[in-house]
């Protein structure tokens, strides 16, 4: 059971713009900020959002996050086929003295 | 650019350990605190711990002290995790990732598969 709830899975046409939610408490995400990652199977996590907002050099405008009080979203406008991946949400906590992630939902571009 | 490298998959017996290494290139080795993360099949990742390369300190997590050891070798840029007493619940893949002490991870390895199984 992670200490971060994502949805399990997510779905969207292409070009339509899709939403994840990440919901938290306040000894993680209440507290600290929140990162993204993306992940296709096989292949090594790429850091998609920093910081609540913040994207990496080389990641496309398409990607956005946000955070307000215990809960952050990452959403993806103009969606791609190449999108498809698995998306992890994750931050510091105080309590584990650690980083937690989500259980990750899974983007099915249809 | 910035690479980290790991080892090849790995099947174990219960209570067997595993090692498995993460090589570093494309930056200053000693810079950057290195991390090991976990994903056991259909779950989401764990947090397991963090090295500093510089001076080698350690700080496990909760679910792992006791059983956990990362150490590194500056000559070779490259850090390992070894994990005891291993038992099925251990079947996950791990990564080595780059990052701060925040948790934010700018690079993670390919992964390694460790399979525990009688």
């Amino acid at each position: 059971q992670s200490v971060l709830t994502q949805p399990p899975s997510a779905s969207g046409t292409p070009g339509q713009r899709v939403t994840i939610s990440c919901s938290g408490s306040s000894s993680n995400i209440g507290s600290n900020t929140v990162n993204w990652y993306q992940h296709l199977p096989g292949t090594a996590p790429k850091l998609l959002i920093y910081r609540n907002n913040q994207r990496p050099s080389g990641v496309p405008d398409r990607f956005s996050g946000s955070k307000s009080g215990t809960s952050a979203s990452l959403a993806i406008s103009g969606l791609q086929s190449e999108d498809e991946a698995d998306y992890y949400c994750a931050a510091w906590d105080e309590s584990l003295n650690g980083p937690v992630f989500g259980g990750g939902t899974k983007l099915t571009v249809l | 650019q910035v690479q980290l490298v790991q080892s090849g998959a790995e099947v174990k017996k219960p209570g067997a350990s595993v090692k498995v290494s993460c090589k570093a290139s494309g930056y200053t080795f000693t810079s950057y605190y290195l991390h090991w993360v976990r994903q056991a099949p259909g779950q989401g990742p764990e947090w397991m711990g963090i090295i500093n390369p510089s001076d080698g300190i350690t700080i496990y997590a909760q679910n792992f002290q006791g059983r956990v050891t990362m150490t590194r070798d500056t000559s070779t840029s490259t850090v390992y995790m070894e994990l005891s007493s291993l038992r099925s619940e251990d079947t996950a893949v791990y990564y080595c990732a780059r990052g701060g002490g925040s948790g934010l991870f700018d690079y993670w390895g390919q992964g390694t598969l460790v399979t525990v199984s009688s």
